[in-house]
């Protein structure tokens, strides 16, 4: 099932580069959220979304700058990122925010050279 | 605080054995929700579970078994008779009143042939 669709699926950026992250979702959900996992590391939750209002920022950097145009879409915009911002960004959606299950989409490998 | 402790970072064993999976947890709350995902090396997050804390109903799902114990506070998943195809990193989730997801560390399954 791929209810849930990110783009590109691979990534690899220069320290002074501008991209995008984009996310999609079919599933008709209302929450939509991105985390960061870095070898080693547990997820680490970024950002959230709930009906297109950002509810969350875990204290993650101003390079990192994400848009929700809908519910269906979510993106995340890269700036000036740094080599230890390498890791895999994971995009999920959930029906609303409690206690409901996440589904997640395959992925972004973001290379930061 | 609440915590989502995997202790077994690695298990490796034979095709066609079983495998039980950890998984402990800490919370304040009465109500809460309780995940396990797999992550195959494609990257992609795979939901297997969902359990709320009134249901202590153990479940089956074909090879899959889930045992939740709320006077241990945990939640172990069992694979029986384990597949090559079963190796991956299997994470066990909270989702409480804060409404975000907790994560553990997550579990490495070898599977060999």
């Amino acid at each position: 099932e791929t209810g849930v669709t990110q783009t590109p699926r691979h990534l690899v950026m220069g320290m002074t580069n501008k991209k995008s992250l984009k996310c999609e979702q079919h599933l008709g959900h209302n929450a939509m959220y991105w985390y960061k996992q870095s070898a080693k590391k547990p997820l680490e939750l970024m950002f959230v979304y709930n009906f297109k209002e950002q509810t969350e920022n875990n204290s993650v950097p101003s390079r990192f700058s994400p848009e929700c145009p809908n519910s269906s879409h979510l993106f995340l915009h890269l700036h000036t990122l740094q080599p230890e911002d390498s890791a895999l960004y994971l995009c999920a959606s959930s029906q609303e925010r409690v206690g409901e299950t996440q589904y997640f989409g395959p992925g972004t490998r973001l290379l930061v050279l | 605080a609440q915590k989502v402790t995997q202790a077994q970072t690695e298990i490796s064993v034979v095709e066609k054995e079983d495998v039980t999976l950890d998984c402990v947890y800490e919370t304040r709350d009465t109500t809460y929700y309780l995940f396990w995902y797999k992550q195959p090396p494609s990257g992609e997050l795979v939901f297997l579970i969902r359990r709320n804390s009134f249901d202590e109903q153990n479940e089956i799902s074909g090879r899959y078994s889930w045992n939740f114990q709320k006077s241990t506070s945990s939640f172990n998943f069992t694979i029986t008779a384990s597949q090559v195809v079963d190796s991956a990193v299997y994470f066990c989730a909270l989702s409480d009143s804060n409404y975000q997801l907790i994560w553990g560390a997550g579990t490495k399954l070898i599977i060999k042939p």
